[in-house]
């Protein structure tokens, strides 16, 4: 039974470029969040999507945006990158409804890296 | 809004050792979650344990146990008989009510342990 899955696993992309970073959910699983994590520091959370819209979002500013596909797979998309958005970007995925009990199931991440 | 603070940047103990790391958080909630999350070098998050706020026994997980203490909103991890392959950043998170989905994750800045042989 395959986890979350994440690509690309590294990328490298210039100041003011787009970027779009996959994720497919563990199998079974139907709520996808992604967080960024800056070196050092703990996972911030960016939003989530449950039924293919967004639920909830975090302090992000709409250069952030995303889409859930009706596999449950999803996508982040950071417009206009600027050096701060180098980061590792985590996918989580759980049942909706059932985070309490077993909590989130991570990727690897997909580590950002802007010059 | 809720916050988790993780006062350990870094520890280090021996084998076989115990470890017991630190987490303070900050909420007006009555009924949430907190997770204790370990990250190896291979950057996935792994769920060690989970406390549910609503009951008072704490939870335990073989090696791993908790000291949950609501009135002071304190919740540490200690590590029994440490091994090596317990070196790792590791995160306190809290999670609230569930709102549309599934609830999101708040974490701690990390600790990150080194076990020594």
């Amino acid at each position: 039974d395959a986890g979350v899955t994440q690509s690309p696993t590294h990328l490298i992309k210039t100041r003011g470029q787009q970027v779009t970073l996959r994720c497919s959910p563990k199998s079974g699983h139907d709520t996808v969040s992604w967080y960024q994590q800056a070196l050092g520091q703990g996972p911030q959370f960016i939003f989530q999507y449950y039924e293919e819209e967004e639920r909830q979002r975090g302090n992000f500013p709409d250069r952030f945006s995303g889409h859930q596909f009706p596999n449950y797979s999803s996508e982040l998309n950071v417009n206009a990158l600027l050096l701060g958005d180098s980061a590792l970007y985590l996918c989580a995925s759980s049942p909706a409804g059932w985070t309490t009990r077993y909590g989130y199931t991570f990727g690897s991440g997909t580590r950002l890296t802007v010059v | 809004a809720q916050t988790v603070t993780q006062s350990q940047p870094e520890m280090s103990v021996q084998e076989a050792e115990t470890v017991t790391l630190s987490c303070t958080y900050d909420t007006s909630e009555n009924n949430y979650y907190l997770f204790w999350y370990k990250q190896p070098p291979s950057r996935q998050m792994i769920l060690v344990i989970r406390q549910e706020a609503y009951k008072q026994q704490n939870a335990t997980e073989n090696r791993f146990s908790v000291n949950f203490q609501k009135a002071a909103k304190s919740f540490s991890l200690k590590i029994s008989d440490s091994q090596l392959g317990d070196t790792a950043m590791y995160f306190c998170a809290f999670s609230g009510v569930i709102i549309q989905g599934a609830q999101k994750l708040v974490f701690g800045q990390g600790t990150r342990l080194t076990i020594n042989p």
